[in-house]
C-alpha cells in the first residue's frame, strides 16, 4: 500500500480556492487516488477519485500529474463549512480487499 | 448513493461490560466491511477487515478476542468490545466498499457515522 504524505494543516479564508497536495511516491500501476472529508465526530465522506490527469465533480477537482506520484485536491471558493480534515488514500481497493491506510490527513481551517 | 447506518452513535458503559456496535449497509451489499478506531485529533486506524461468512482479518496489534467481529449477512457487520476498559474509549467507525456509480475498477469506501464509546 502506498504511503501518503500531506501537510498537517492549512488555513484559508472564505471565497478562496484551496489546493491540498498529497505525495504518494510508491503508487502502484493499479492504484487509484481517493480523497475523503471528515468533520469532527463523523465518519469520513467521499469527495473525489481519480487515476490520472484531471477529474472534476460538483464539489472539487483532482489534478494528477503524468507520473502520478502526487495529487492535488482543489476546492473552489471555500466556505466556513469546508473546515474539516481531508484524507488522501491510495490503493486498488477493488482487488486488495479494500484495504486502505489512512495517513495523517490535512486539517483545513476556513476563516471568515 | 450508498449509505451505511451505524449505531449506537454513542454509548457509555461500565468497565468490564461488553458493548456491541452494528453497521448496516442500507442500499448495497457489502461483501467486505472495515472497522476503524480513531482517537482524538488522530487519524483513522484500521482494526480489522470483516468478510461475510468468514472470520475477520485483524490488523497487527488488535486483539481479536477483545474486539469480536461478526459479518453474518451481506448487509450487517457487528463489532463487540468485550470486557471494555477505559483505554478502549474511542470513536469506532465502520465502512463498506462499493463500486463507483457508472465506473469500473475502483471502489470507494462508504462510512458509517461512527460510534463514540466511553468506558467509565
Amino acid at each position: 500500500l502506498a504511503k501518503t504524505t500531506q501537510p498537517i494543516s492549512m488555513d484559508s479564508y472564505e471565497g478562496q480556492e484551496v489546493n491540498i497536495t498529497c505525495s504518494h511516491n510508491n503508487i502502484a500501476t493499479n492504484d487509484y487516488i481517493t480523497w475523503y472529508q471528515q468533520f469532527p465526530s463523523q465518519g469520513p465522506r467521499f469527495i473525489i477519485q481519480g487515476y490520472k490527469t484531471k477529474v472534476t465533480n460538483e464539489v472539487a477537482s483532482l489534478f494528477i500529474p503524468a507520473d502520478r506520484k502526487s495529487s492535488t485536491l482543489s476546492l473552489p471558493r471555500v466556505s466556513l463549512s469546508d473546515t474539516a480534515v481531508y484524507y488522501c488514500l491510495v490503493g486498488d481497493i477493488s482487488t486488495n480487499a479494500g484495504k486502505s491506510t489512512f495517513g495523517d490527513g490535512t486539517t483545513l481551517t476556513v476563516k471568515p | 448513493g450508498a449509505v451505511v447506518s451505524q449505531h449506537p452513535s454513542w454509548v457509555i458503559c461500565k468497565s468490564g461490560t461488553s458493548v456491541k456496535i452494528e453497521c448496516r449497509s442500507l442500499d448495497f451489499q457489502a461483501t467486505t466491511m472495515f472497522w476503524y478506531r480513531q482517537f482524538p485529533k488522530q487519524s483513522l486506524m484500521l482494526m480489522a477487515t470483516s468478510n461475510e461468512g468468514s472470520k475477520a482479518t485483524y490488523e497487527q496489534g488488535v486483539e481479536k478476542d477483545k474486539f469480536l467481529i461478526n459479518h453474518a449477512s451481506l448487509t450487517l457487520s457487528t463489532l463487540t468490545v468485550t470486557s471494555a476498559h477505559p483505554e478502549d474509549s474511542s470513536f469506532y467507525i465502520c465502512s463498506g466498499s462499493t463500486l463507483r456509480q457508472g465506473r469500473t475498477g475502483a471502489n470507494v469506501l462508504t462510512f458509517g457515522a461512527g460510534s463514540r464509546l466511553t468506558v467509565l
